[in-house]
């Protein structure tokens, strides 16, 4: 079974730059998550999907940030414009049922 | 509050030996579960272990094993029969309530295995 798909694993910007994310979940997984982990921190939910719905988003900096799921697979999580505390790793997980999460090999994004 | 508290942030333990990492948590929901993950330096968050709050055996998973104490809200994660392959930081984590919920996670514990 292909695990969580995630591109690019390293990014480099400039702040006020654009930046994108993408991840494809497990197969049949219907649930899926972004979390953000700091250098040193556990990771942080940003927004967590049902098919293509969000059900919580409520950690999310919607001022710069903005996440999509069309047709309930594949995701994306977009900054614009990027600051430099947003440097971190962005891992995306999917679930299939309640007693655990698979992560992705997450993103790590700087900010320079 | 913090929900998850993991109070060792580095560990150390030689080859062989069994080590223990604490995890205390904070929840008023009687339904609730506990997970561990394992990341190392690759960065890969890597489930190991899992515990319904209504579970009343210890969960287990080869070396792994969680000491779940409900009255002092505490799951510690043991690893047995350390091997240099464990060194990685480990994470507790909590889902509360039933459904989908995300995960809140600790801050992690940094574990060394010494040869």
């Amino acid at each position: 079974e292909a695990g969580v798909a995630q591109s690019p694993r390293y990014k480099i910007i400039e702040k006020r730059q654009s930046v994108a994310f993408w991840c494809n979940p497990i197969s049949g997984h219907a649930t899926l998550y972004w979390y953000q982990q700091i250098l040193g921190q556990g990771p942080k939910l940003l927004i967590q999907f049902q098919n293509n719905g969000v059900v919580d988003d409520s950690q999310l900096p919607k001022d710069r940030f903005s996440a999509e799921r069309l047709k309930g697979v594949d995701s994306t999580l977009k900054i614009q414009p990027a600051k430099l505390e947003d440097s971190a790793v962005y891992l995306c997980a999917s679930s299939p049922r309640l007693d655990e999460q698979f992560f992705g090999p997450g993103t790590r994004l700087t900010v320079l | 509050a913090q929900k998850i508290t993991q109070t060792q942030p580095g560990m150390f333990v030689q080859e062989k030996e069994a080590v223990t990492l604490d995890c205390t948590y904070d929840t008023s929901d009687q339904s609730y579960g506990l997970f561990w993950y394992k990341q190392p330096s690759s960065g890969e968050m890597i489930f190991l272990i899992y515990q319904g709050s209504y579970d009343e055996q210890n969960a287990t998973e080869g070396r792994y094993s969680l000491n779940f104490q409900k009255a002092r809200k505490s799951a510690n994660l043991v690893i047995s029969a350390s091997q240099l392959g464990d060194s990685a930081m480990y994470f507790c984590a909590m889902r509360e309530g039933g459904g989908n919920t995300p995960l809140v996670f600790g801050k992690g514990t940094r574990l060394s295995v010494i040869a």
